[in-house]
């Protein structure tokens, strides 16, 4: 597709119990990235694919958080036990091939998340 | 941290031109300088980037400055539609992270 998908739009899940996002990044694109807007302005990246290899972790928390991109299916976004402070809204973007380097990252509509 | 400073806020008469500043004085001579917006809690929308010549397209004019180190984005007849928060960001590859600062939020005015 030529947009980036997200789903689902709104998830809300009880402290404690599991959250699963998805991405389906646009077609032909080799890189995937979330990241998480927690307050309003403030984004703080969390991993990156190319293709179905972790690209670059280095904002990804060492618990509860973990992420894939398999071949043919959406990526994924899971955290394990969630906490209040969770709460945010969960944006995927993806680029092309590093052969287009100097083109741009292009994101989704994002996923709330809200933790009660 | 974000190798960019935006103003918090700027007010714009709709019909007017917008002029969105920004400061990246440690820019390499590899990175590129985006712009971003967000409209209310939709995804970040791509606008325009370049790298030191001046850049426009259907929806924003890009100047950078003769050192680089720092730019403008243009809106040339801001509309209330416009009314965002608009983020400066450099990089120098689609591939590398987006480091979103805190950007600009632009309120668009009757």
């Amino acid at each position: 597709g030529e947009e980036v998908a997200q789903t689902p739009k709104h998830l809300v899940r009880g402290e404690g119990q599991k959250a699963k996002l998805y991405c389906a990044p646009i077609k032909g694109h080799s890189y995937v990235f979330w990241y998480q807007q927690v307050l309003k302005n403030e984004f703080k990246f969390l991993i990156s694919f190319q293709n179905e290899n972790v690209f670059d972790e280095t904002g990804m928390p060492k618990e509860r958080f973990s992420a894939k991109c398999l071949p043919n299916s959406p990526c994924s976004l899971e955290i394990q036990a969630t906490k209040l402070e969770d709460s945010a809204v969960y944006f995927c973007a993806s680029s092309q091939s590093a052969a287009y380097s100097t083109d741009t990252q292009y994101f989704g509509p994002g996923t709330r998340l809200t933790v009660l | 941290d974000a190798k960019t400073t935006q103003p918090p806020s700027m007010d714009c008469a709709e019909g007017r031109a917008a002029n969105l500043p920004c400061n990246h004085s440690t820019i390499s001579g590899n990175e590129y300088v985006y712009w971003y917006r967000q409209i209310h809690s939709q995804g970040p929308q791509y606008i325009i980037h370049g790298l030191k010549n001046n850049e426009t397209n259907e929806m924003a004019s890009l100047i950078i400055t003769e050192d680089r180190k720092s730019s403008t984005l243009i809106l040339p007849h801001a509309t209330l539609r416009d009314t965002a928060v608009y983020y400066c960001i450099v990089s120098k590859t689609s591939y590398d992270k987006v480091i979103f600062g805190p950007g600009t939020s632009l309120s668009v005015i009757p």
